[in-house]
């Protein structure tokens, strides 16, 4: 079964404003992924954050992650209309477990 | 430095035949990752695998799905006796080391969409 759920499924904003998607999973990890994956394309790896660590940022993007609440969330300033794709968590084991991805879609 | 490339990009067949997926990870690479999804979904592993070594094939259905990766040549997916069900997106990923041990991460391909008609 999938570890990770993320949340909300669908999420349709403006250009400018800032998009936020969540991510639940069930056991425990080493760390945690995320990733793109542009329509009919393969993933693109945006940004790891291990198990030890709360908060990393890269360009645009803001990843927490609360190991005892078991979440973590992905935070995407001043969209784009590029930034529509479908994102999705992965938590590692011994091998990537994604969830069923949230759908951002920017309008410009 | 190439990233994973996968082929066909796009393959049809027909129920009752075989479909062959190749994956050639990223050079220096020796761990590979298969996946599949699902329209709207998200990816489901199927099998992990190192040069010669099956690691875990937990995800993979027991019958008519095979995988392999030898020491020469690219993982081969191998669907025996295709049927509708198996019409789906495989992505195969690369890592230079074991996932659990670093924080490496995997580097994907861009799919091979499997059709039966």
């Amino acid at each position: 079964s999938q570890q990770g759920e993320e949340d909300p499924q669908a999420l349709s904003i403006q250009e400018g404003e800032n998009a936020t998607m969540n991510c639940s999973y069930k056991t425990s990890i080493n760390n945690l992924q995320w990733y793109r994956q542009n329509s009919g394309r393969g993933l693109v790896h945006l940004i790891l954050i291990r198990s030890n660590e709360r908060e990393k940022h890269s360009g645009r993007l803001r990843v927490t992650l609360d190991t005892s609440k078991k979440s973590s969330s992905l935070l995407i300033t001043a969209s784009r209309a590029a930034d529509t794709a479908s994102y999705f968590c992965a938590t590692i084991r011994d091998k990537l477990i994604f969830g069923t991805g949230t759908r951002l879609q920017v309008f410009p | 430095n190439a990233g994973v490339m996968q082929n066909p990009r796009h393959l049809v067949r027909r129920r009752g035949q075989e479909a062959r997926l190749r994956c050639s990870p990223m050079k220096g690479h020796s761990h590979v990752y298969w996946y599949r999804q699902l329209p709207e979904e998200g990816l489901k592993f199927m099998v992990y695998l190192q040069k010669e070594n099956i690691i875990d094939e937990s995800g993979m259905p027991k019958e008519r799905f095979s995988a392999e990766f030898p020491k020469e040549g690219p993982s081969i997916l191998r669907i025996q006796q295709v049927v509708r069900g198996d019409s789906a997106a495989y992505f195969c990923a690369s890592s230079r080391r074991e996932l659990a041990e670093t924080t490496d991460t995997q580097y994907f391909g861009p799919g091979t969409r499997l059709t039966v008609l």
